[in-house]
């Protein structure tokens, strides 16, 4: 089946330190990703939304200059996050939506767990 | 605007006992509804959508549109089904996920 992979799973940091966490989807490619942000005990967040040779679209409230989003492959897609403060750390994950049978699916990576020091 | 609501955020049975997991949504077109799993330690993954009216590992769910309700029954839970259980919903044609706050199932022996 459909696999994303993701890379790091965790980061350390200091602030002021830029971090940027890569989005692969292997053996499919995927003109859309998604970035969620999870914080512990709550749900995934949308934080923006990957479009390949495009600019990305940020959800309200996400500040675009803070996370960078760049999808300049059909297969890869990364987020930066640039001058990390601690109260950035948390749980970022990407999926690919994956066509399954004409059904719209999402596929996760296993996450990013970003810790800004 | 679409959302999600998933009013149980830990529901714990004994194994045996059959198990619903509440999911209300508010949209206003037609959704696409889903429900995603996510095992200890391990990576969010699909467990079934409403389109496809499966059954997946013994859960069903049916969209209710009148309720606007697309709830997750098993009628006997086992010790693996424990998890984090999320509810989410797309407009039709694939737009943005949107995913209730999650029920932490716990299946006990």
């Amino acid at each position: 089946g459909a696999v994303v992979s993701q890379h790091p799973s965790w980061v350390i940091c200091k602030s002021g330190t830029s971090v940027k966490i890569e989005c692969r989807s292997l053996d499919f490619q995927a003109t859309t990703m998604f970035w969620y942000r999870q914080f512990p005990k709550q749900s995934l967040m949308l934080m923006a939304t990957s479009n390949e040779g495009s600019k990305a679209t940020y959800e309200q409230g996400v500040e675009k200059d803070k996370f960078l989003i760049n999808h300049a492959s059909l297969t890869l897609s990364t987020l930066t996050v640039t001058s990390a403060h601690p109260e950035d750390s948390s749980f970022y994950i990407c999926s690919a939506r994956d066509f399954l049978g004409g059904a719209n699916v999402l596929t996760f990576g296993a996450g990013s767990r970003l810790t800004v020091l | 605007a679409q959302r999600v609501t998933q009013p149980e955020k830990l529901l714990s049975v004994f194994k045996g006992a059959p198990v619903e997991l509440k999911c209300n949504y508010s949209y206003s077109g037609s959704p696409e509804l889903f429900w995603y799993v996510q095992y200890s330690r391990q990576r969010l993954q699909l467990l079934l959508r409403h389109i496809s009216r499966e059954s997946i590992k013994g859960f069903t769910a049916d969209l209710n549109k009148g309720e606007t309700s697309f709830h997750l029954k098993k009628p006997f839970a086992q010790e693996e089904d424990s998890a984090m259980y999320y509810c989410a919903l797309s407009g039709l044609g694939g737009s943005r996920l949107t995913f209730g706050e999650g029920t932490q199932l716990t299946v006990n022996p």
